[in-house]
């Protein structure tokens, strides 16, 4: 089981959709993240927030548009995708910003684009 | 900009056979965490090490620091099937805010 939610598992969308990713913690971590991982490669790092405030941005394309409502919520907002786009999409948090302690990772979001 | 390596990138042993990644960052770590992806799942956090020549273990699975603070290992003895999935390493390079992720080592044990 894991403490961090993401929804929904799996999106097929076109490239004129938009569509959002969402994610949720409910243990109290300060710092929240978003990891884009293609096939038998690492998660590489898109955005950071920290204290609800977006502090790194991994000069990710304005197609992909982060935001956190409040501390236990992050959403990633998805519009006029590419098929190369096409990935697993993790949320994770941490007790604070800075890695200092573990990431906890969500189940992930399977996103296709046709 | 900040690399992490690992060797190898793939790794096949018959169960009760030992296992060894190796993860090797270009500049010095701060820390170093170690996770475990399984087959279709997400990355969890297995360890984290902070000190030059630390020293881990969780059961079969011993984690070292390098005395540089550039690389690490994990080491797993006598390998079971449910030890397969990919091993990432990821650094915390200097006063950096962020884990960088190692290229991974894919795991598969086979009876």
């Amino acid at each position: 089981d894991t403490e961090v939610t993401q929804t929904p598992k799996h999106l097929v969308m076109g490239m004129t959709n938009k569509k959002s990713l969402k994610c949720e913690q409910h243990m109290g971590h300060r710092a929240m993240y978003w990891y884009k991982q293609k096939a038998k490669k690492p998660p590489e790092l898109m955005f950071v927030y920290s204290y609800e405030k977006l502090s790194i941005n991994e000069s990710v394309p304005s197609r992909f548009s982060p935001e956190c409502p409040n501390s236990s919520l992050l959403n990633l907002h998805l519009h006029a995708l590419q098929p190369e786009d096409s990935a697993l999409y993790l949320c994770a948090s941490s007790q604070e910003k800075g890695n200092t302690g573990e990431l906890f990772f969500g189940e992930g979001s399977r996103l296709t684009v046709l | 900009g900040q690399q992490v390596m690992q060797i190898p990138q793939y790794q096949h042993v018959q169960e009760g056979e030992d296992f060894t990644t190796y993860c090797n960052s270009s500049t010095t770590l701060s820390n170093i965490q170690w996770y475990k992806q399984r087959p279709g799942g997400h990355p969890v956090f297995l360890i984290q090490l902070v000190k030059s020549g630390e020293v881990k273990k969780q059961k079969r699975l011993t984690f070292q620091f390098g005395e540089a603070k550039k690389n690490s290992s994990l080491h797993i003895t006598a390998t079971q099937t449910t030890d397969v999935g990919t091993y990432f390493c990821a650094g915390l390079h200097g006063t950096a805010s962020k884990l960088t992720f190692g290229t991974g080592t894919r795991l598969q044990v086979t009876l």
